[in-house]
């Protein structure tokens, strides 16, 4: 089963530093989906990309956080002097962009970020 | 812009017992609408969707029905196991976006 995976799991790191994620979708899925999810609150959208295009970005996504899809595959989501605040889960998701699971996205296990 | 309140847990039912997780929505136009599950120490998977009014959803035992009358889309199971304990979000896709908009989620206990 070959479903959406996150590296690295888990990430300790200090304000102020530099921190980069790693997201691999479902290999037929050209939709990538990046949200963050805090204690007790649900996920919260990030932004989406469609192959290479990064088409939708949120208010959330301020400048100190970028994020790649250079081929179309993979993902990558760093954030730049990271914040306490920063401190939460960072979930990726994929989906086909036809057929009938179009409207379903598929999570992969998240990478939990913790500042301090 | 779109939103999703739904009820807050913990839920704490029997085995056996009947559950009601009741969510609304606000949204332009017509969203497709979900639920999600994340089991403990697992990630989030999609338990059951809808993508217009008068859908049934239906997934291992849960039910929701999409009534655009009311705006929701409350989650039903006639007998909760013990293995049900999870938490449970609702959640909309709509407006022409991509995102899906999550509620808080809601904590449920199934004691034996």
């Amino acid at each position: 089963d070959t479903g959406v995976s996150q590296n690295p799991r888990h990430k300790i790191t200090k304000r102020g530093q530099n921190v980069t994620f790693r997201c691999d979708p479902i290999s037929e899925h050209n939709r990538l989906y990046w949200y963050r999810q805090t204690l007790g609150q649900g996920p919260e959208f990030l932004t989406y990309f469609q192959n290479e295009a990064q088409l939708e970005k949120s208010r959330l996504l301020s400048d100190r956080f970028s994020a790649e899809r250079p081929k179309g595959s993979f993902s990558t989501l760093e954030i730049q002097r990271t914040e306490q605040g920063d401190s939460a889960m960072y979930l990726c998701a994929s989906s086909p962009s036809g057929g009938g699971n179009q409207e379903t996205q598929y999570f992969g296990p998240g990478t939990r970020l913790l500042v301090l | 812009g779109n939103s999703v309140t739904q009820m807050e847990g913990p839920v704490t039912l029997s085995e056996e017992a009947f559950l009601t997780i009741n969510c609304t929505y606000t949204a332009t136009g017509y969203p497709s609408l979900f639920w999600y599950v994340q089991y403990p120490g697992e990630g989030l998977q999609l338990l059951l969707k809808a993508t217009k009014a008068d859908d049934k959803g239906s997934n291992k035992g849960f039910e929701a029905t999409y009534r655009k009358e009311t705006t929701s889309f409350h989650l039903e199971k006639g007998s909760v196991q013990v293995s049900d304990s999870a938490v449970y979000f609702c959640a909309l896709k709509g407006g022409g976006y991509q995102k899906v908009t999550f509620g808080i989620g809601t904590k449920l206990q199934v004691i034996p």
